[in-house]
């Protein structure tokens, strides 16, 4: 079975700053998906970024981009220019690209933007 | 835009009552999934569906079932609500995998606590 793993359960960054957030994975297989998505208090959890497995470009989103190491199984996700905006939950996910489109989750990491 | 409705935002039940969760879903996916979210957890999948009177168990299934009679509309059912069901309760939906990997929307979460 697949497994995520996030070591940091909490990250702080001063405002305008760059901060990266930690993701391991376990898996067997070849061909899957990496997300990051983003939980504000809210709740509403928002997709942030999304890699496939069998690109070997690293995903860009305006301010957000990854770090993917296949060899490794390391995801991890950048933020540059940290906005007040970005305080949340953040959780790092798997899917496989094939069967069952359960998402495998990470613990988390809460992230805190210190103004 | 995708739209995933959660009927409630916050629930308080009872021990041993049955308990209704509703999620509706508007962009005529087919896959639909109820996750349970708890600190330093992470999401854990209770069950899934890809159509309409189809589910699957996920990692945590025991204490719960699910209801699929239609496809915009997946209901978690708690048979008899114990303590240790008290949690952040997250509805997602998804198209297939033909969709080119389409990733999972979620709705904003019911909070339910078991008295």
């Amino acid at each position: 079975a697949q497994t995520v793993t996030q070591s940091q359960p909490e990250m702080s960054v001063q405002e305008a700053e760059t901060v990266t957030l930690s993701c391991t994975y376990d898996t067997s297989e070849s061909d899957y998906y990496l997300f990051w998505y983003k939980q504000p208090p809210s709740r509403q959890m928002i997709l942030v970024i999304r890699q496939e497995a069998y690109k070997q470009q690293n995903a860009t989103e305006n301010r957000f981009s990854v770090n993917f190491q296949k060899a490794a199984k390391s995801f991890s996700l950048k933020i540059s220019d940290s906005q007040l905006g970005d305080a949340a939950m953040y959780f790092c996910a798997y899917r496989s690209a094939m069967g069952a489109q359960k998402l495998v989750f990470g613990q988390g990491t809460r992230l805190t933007i210190n103004p | 835009d995708v739209k995933v409705t959660q009927s409630s935002r916050y629930l308080v039940k009872r021990t041993g009552e049955k308990v209704f969760l509703e999620c509706v879903q508007d962009m005529d996916h087919e896959n639909m999934f109820w996750y349970r979210q708890d600190p330093g957890l992470g999401l854990r999948l209770i069950y899934f569906s890809y159509d309409v009177k189809m589910k699957e168990k996920g990692d945590i299934p025991e204490g719960y079932s699910v209801s699929r009679e239609k496809k915009e509309r997946f209901s978690l059912i708690l048979e008899s609500a114990s303590t240790n069901q008290t949690s952040m309760y997250l509805c997602a939906s998804s198209p297939p995998l033909g969709g080119g990997g389409g990733p999972q929307h979620f709705g904003d979460g019911t909070r339910l606590s078991i008295l």
